[in-house]
């Protein structure tokens, strides 16, 4: 069967950093995605990786290596705006988005 | 980024009834369209995939008589509920793939359906 699994809640302080790991199973791969999605509202899209290295937008880096079915997402200089859930989604070679259950970010003072 | 819009954001309505909701990409043209409903807590699950032109392809274990998704252009898919019931309470949210360097899925704001 598909799994995608990432924790399901972490608490990091503001200013610091977090990372946050989503590991897969699939039947094959076709890109990884990160999104962020506050409560009450659609997913935002974050980032995407589709070869293995780390993919850097401003706070937010996103790490791929397809051979250990893994990924992270790294959050710089946290910010209490930045709790959320993240949610790990892979395409399948269908192109059909594999979801995570979404890891839960609170982020303290 | 792309921008995708549903109506309405927020309904309320009585068992028996029927529902829809609208999903738009307003600023590129979506071949395919995602329909997804989001339980508390729990992932998004997939309904069905929509594609332009023709009949939806559905999730197993979604019902497609009572899920009526049509995408009558390149712009808009809408998500008929028809005769909802409580159950059917949820966050239904629609998804328009882009096509090109990035396969990119963006999302629309999400409608909360309560059935009474």
């Amino acid at each position: 069967g598909q799994n995608i699994d990432q924790p399901t809640e972490m608490t990091a302080t503001e200013g610091a950093i977090v990372q946050i790991n989503c590991t897969y199973q699939t039947s094959g791969f076709n890109g990884l995605f990160w999104y962020q999605q506050h409560a009450g509202e659609a997913p935002t899209f974050l980032s995407y990786n589709v070869l293995d290295g780390l993919e850097e937008k401003g706070r937010f880096s996103s790490f791929l290596s397809r051979s250990k079915g893994y990924s992270y997402l790294l959050l710089k200089e946290l910010q209490m705006k930045d709790s959320a859930s993240y949610l790990c989604a892979v395409t399948d070679s269908n192109y059909q988005l594999i979801w995570g259950a979404g890891t839960k970010l609170i982020i303290k003072p | 980024g792309a921008v995708v819009s549903q109506h309405p954001s927020r309904v309320i309505c009585k068992s028996g009834t029927s529902v829809k909701i609208e999903c738009r990409s307003l600023d590129f043209q979506a071949t395919t369209m995602f329909w997804y409903r989001q339980f508390p807590k729990q992932s998004l699950m997939l309904m069905a995939t929509s594609n332009e032109g023709s009949k939806a392809t559905y999730e197993q274990g979604v019902e497609k008589d009572k899920f009526l998704i049509n995408h009558a252009s390149l712009t808009l898919s809408t998500l008929t509920v028809t005769s909802a019931h409580p159950e059917d309470s949820s966050f239904y949210i629609c998804s328009a793939r882009t096509s090109g360097e990035v396969d990119t899925q963006y999302f629309g704001p999400g409608t909360r359906l309560t059935v009474l």
